[in-house]
């Protein structure tokens, strides 16, 4: 399976600055996503990262808060824009291996806003 | 409404007991479901992928079983390294991915 990581792993951040989060896999992968975990609860899918288009963000979710960048078939970033405490949650990015429905997940950034 | 429901929410067992998680799942067009162990502070960890009713897949002291609404993960002879958050997760035709809120399980010495 492809080897992810995320920078940062961690940051703690005052309300209505931005945090971007860089997510680098060592292998090329056609799909990379992006999911929020918040305390207590389960992984919810923010955004479908697409190389070379838009992302395709899900219900709830909006480019202007959540932009997202996917230059080539290694790398997204994710961005939380105008961040209040709501926002302090664990973001994961995963891939999708290249013929499998599986997907592989990075091993997280813990944000919290203050 | 499509749903994924994992019980119990939280297990405690003794080393070497044995025992079951459900998920159970009210989806429209199943593609696959899938089983996670995450442990505190990092990002969940493949196990298994099932695609159909009445599969089966083992991994060391684990074993996937699905059925048409819901899938188990048996844990047998549990040891304390076994101790984790299992979650699982559907993926549907239409390649909606969605996550049950998972088990804590604490296996004590």
């Amino acid at each position: 399976s492809a080897v992810i990581s995320q920078k940062p792993s961690r940051d703690i951040c005052q309300r209505g600055t931005s945090l971007t989060i860089q997510c680098q896999v060592d292998s090329q992968v056609t799909m990379m996503f992006w999911y929020r975990q918040q305390p207590g609860q389960s992984l919810t899918l923010i955004a479908t990262a697409n190389q070379g288009s838009e992302a395709t963000y899900e219900s709830g979710f909006v480019i202007d808060k959540f932009p997202i960048s996917r230059p080539n078939l290694t790398f997204s970033t994710l961005t939380v824009s105008n961040m209040s405490p709501e926002d302090s949650s664990i973001y994961l990015c995963s891939v999708g291996q290249g013929g499998t429905d599986t997907q592989y997940f990075g091993p997280g950034t813990r944000l919290t806003v203050l | 409404e499509d749903q994924v429901t994992q019980s119990p929410e939280a297990l405690r067992l003794q080393e070497g007991e044995s025992s079951s998680l459900n998920c159970s799942y009210t989806v429209s067009g199943l593609r696959g479901l899938f089983w996670y162990r995450q442990d505190p502070g990092k990002g969940p960890e493949f196990l298994f992928t099932l695609y159909s009713a009445g599969e089966e897949k083992e991994k060391e002291r684990l074993k996937a079983t699905l059925t048409k609404k819901e899938s188990f993960l048996h844990i047998t002879a549990p040891k304390p390294e076994d101790s984790a958050t299992y979650l699982c997760a559907v993926r549907l035709t239409g390649n909606q991915f969605y996550f049950g809120t998972g088990t804590s399980l604490t296996v004590i010495p």
